[in-house]
């Protein structure tokens, strides 16, 4: 299993553009999430769905929206780029909490990105 | 508003030697409290969970401790290793309603030869 694999890996964006980063997973995982980690700072929470066709805001939603019409992919998008979101994203999945509350969340490895 | 703090903020060690990192919480109701790795340049990985009714849990040479009375843990880490070199952060997860994790800011650990 790869388990949850994010692209790119790294981007350079001028302000203003768009981009969307992806994300997937094969753990058959229902709840996703999509953090960002700026230096110095603790993970937070952009969005997260727990399933397909449900998402819903985390700590630090604006700028971004997501989808997720399947299971496996959970993409992120960033529609005007501004250097303030210049930081490194995670992707990651889990079992229901509720139903596995003991269970792990999944990351990938990043993209890293920086917006000039 | 939940809150994780996470001390030494950075810690460097002689390889060989043990350390012991810190989490202080605020999270309530308490569900649980997890501590990852995170290698540079890499996602964070599960080292062990603990629960309110659990109070140790070891993983190898990490061994996590928790008083929930006094909302602390800690993570020892034993025989230190190169590899070792890394970032540990604590987290903490409430029971009910909307599961949103409160993230440390993570004890950047350094291991030298």
């Amino acid at each position: 299993n790869a388990g949850v694999t994010q692209t790119p890996k790294f981007r350079i964006l001028k302000i203003g553009q768009s981009m969307t980063l992806q994300c997937t997973q094969d753990m058959n995982h229902n709840y996703m999430y999509w953090y960002r980690q700026d230096p110095g700072m603790g993970l937070k929470l952009i969005y997260y769905s727990v399933g397909a066709g449900i998402t819903d805001k985390g700590e630090v939603p604006n700028g971004y929206n997501v989808s997720r019409s399947t299971t496996e992919d959970f993409p992120l998008r960033l529609e005007l780029a501004a250097p303030s979101q210049t930081s490194v994203y995670f992707c990651a999945s889990s079992y229901p909490w509720e139903a596995l509350p003991d269970e792990p969340q999944h990351f990938g490895d990043g993209t890293r990105l920086s917006i000039l | 508003k939940n809150q994780v703090e996470q001390s030494p903020q950075s810690l460097i060690i002689l390889e060989g030697k043990n350390c012991t990192l810190q989490c202080n919480y605020t999270v309530s109701p308490f569900s649980n409290l997890r501590w990852y790795k995170q290698d540079t340049g890499r996602g964070p990985v599960s080292l062990t969970i603990m629960t309110f009714s659990e109070n140790t849990k070891s993983n190898g040479r990490y061994t996590a401790t928790l008083d929930a009375d006094t909302k602390q843990s800690s993570l020892h880490i034993t025989a230190s290793q190169l590899s070792d070199s890394a970032s540990y952060i604590c987290v903490v997860s409430a029971r009910g309603g909307s599961y949103i994790p409160t993230f440390g800011r993570g004890t950047s650990l350094i291991v030298h030869p």
